[in-house]
């Protein structure tokens, strides 16, 4: 069965300062998209950034990067310059097919 | 072009009462997903339906849940004889196509309180 965990429960980062969230997930497939989705106070699931699995190359939008270390399943987030508005809880997801899995969530706290 | 709608957005049922939970995919979009998240967890898969059809109910409990995707109009999550534990915000995600690679959008979620 494929799990995807989230280590930290809860993160702080000052602002303008980088934080990484952890996630590792188990799979035996090889063809997978993996995802980070932000849920802020309003409770919408908002796409951060997603991998495909094939890809060699890590993803990276703006200020959100990912290290995808495929051969350790992992699939941590990296927010740069962190602003006010990043506070919110992130979630991990894997996704092959329709099977589509969430990890329990990381609460990020940005202090100004 | 709206996105993924979910009303009510927030429902207050008593125990053993009925709660319908309706989502209206975006535009062109036939493939409905409904998730459930518990307070303080990650969302959980329930049921994955294209028009007419319930594709993977692999989540969904085997009693007092089910869902539909009707030719016409939206998907409704059925809940029935409500209890405390069922307590949870429901959201619904839409896709245009099936797939690995299909993002699926996500609604605003239903907020379920069971007294």
């Amino acid at each position: 069965a494929q799990t995807v965990t989230q280590s930290q429960p809860e993160m702080s980062v000052q602002e303008a300062e980088t934080v990484t969230l952890s996630c590792t997930y188990d799979t035996s497939e090889s063809d997978y998209y993996l995802f980070w989705y932000k849920q802020p106070p309003s409770r919408q699931m908002i796409l951060v950034i997603r991998q495909e699995a094939y890809k060699q190359q890590n993803a990276t939008e703006n200020r959100f990067s990912v290290n995808f270390q495929k051969a350790a399943k992992s699939f941590s987030l990296k927010i740069s310059d962190s602003q006010l508005g990043d506070a919110a809880m992130y979630f991990c997801a894997y996704r092959r097919v329709n099977d589509m899995r969430f990890g329990a969530g990381t609460r990020l706290t940005v202090k100004p | 072009n709206a996105g993924v709608m979910q009303n009510p957005r927030h429902l207050v049922r008593r125990r053993g009462q009925e709660a319908r939970l309706r989502c209206s995919p975006m535009k062109g979009h036939s493939h409905v997903y409904w998730y459930r998240q518990l307070p303080e967890e990650g969302l959980k898969f329930m049921v994955y339906l294209q028009k007419e059809n319930i594709i993977d109910e692999s989540g969904m409990p085997k009693e007092r849940f089910s869902a539909e995707f009707p030719k016409e109009g939206p998907s409704i999550l059925r809940i029935q004889q409500v209890v405390r534990g069922d307590s949870a915000a429901y959201f619904c995600a839409s896709s245009a196509f099936t797939g690995t690679s299909e993002e699926q959008f996500f609604g605003p979620g239903t907020r379920l309180t069971v007294l």
